[in-house]
């Protein structure tokens, strides 16, 4: 089974901090995904990958970055967090259109 | 600018009943609908794609239908258990026909609760 892991599951930083969330997907999938998840706003995407070094911003990349310097990791990153990027922060990696595979998640607290 | 509604934010039914979960859209043809599971706490696991020139998908006890005209796809689950409990979502894949990347947008799901 396809694997994709989040560093971890739960954090809480401080306003201001860099904060960084790293996945890393075991089935040498092209494609890697960021998105955020909120009550009443279901999940939304921050930002893509479809290559190592390529990326391409979502719907809502303000206030992130992404790195993808190999194939199995895709790193998120808060270059400043703020309290209104507390979140639940899912990673999503797949090989083509046809399905995605999520990791479990990390829930993320800026206070 | 796209929209995505499902039907209702929960459904509560009985056990041994079929659940219908409904997906509409508007303004975008989508190439592909999927459907999710999500449980608490957790992050989505995939259950059925479904292709825009497929009407109907069966996997064991899920059922998916998708119409184009009508803008909609309904979610069935057949004789449903306890253990389906969970949050459905729906995502439609707006991505160019010849890609290879698929761009998911995802309604905001449906929390589906089965009781014994």
């Amino acid at each position: 089974d396809v694997k994709v892991t989040q560093s971890s599951r739960y954090l809480v930083k401080r306003t201001g901090e860099k904060v960084f969330l790293e996945c890393v997907q075991d089935m040498d999938h092209e494609n890697m995904f960021w998105y955020r998840q909120d009550p009443g706003l279901g999940l939304r995407l921050i930002y893509f990958s479809y290559d190592v070094k390529m990326k391409e911003k979502g719907d809502i990349p303000e206030g992130y970055s992404v790195s993808r310097e190999k194939k199995e990791r895709f790193s998120l990153i808060l270059e400043s967090a703020s309290t209104n990027q507390t979140s639940m922060y899912l990673c999503a990696s797949s090989p083509d259109r046809e399905k995605a595979f999520f990791g479990q998640g990390t829930r993320l607290t800026v206070v | 600018s796209q929209k995505i509604e499902q039907n209702s934010e929960a459904l509560n039914i009985q056990e041994g009943k079929t659940a219908t979960l409904t997906c509409n859209y508007t303004n975008y043809s989508p190439a592909y609908l999927q459907w999710y599971r999500q449980d608490p706490g957790r992050g989505p696991v995939f259950l059925l794609l479904i292709r825009e020139n497929e009407k109907e998908k069966r996997k064991e006890r899920l059922k998916v239908t998708f119409d184009t005209t009508l803008k909609q796809s309904l979610f069935h689950i057949t004789a449903s258990q306890p253990a389906d409990s969970a949050t459905y979502l729906c995502a439609l894949d707006l991505t160019d026909r010849g890609s290879t990347l698929g761009r998911l947008y995802f309604g905001r799901g449906t929390q589906l609760t089965v009781w014994p």
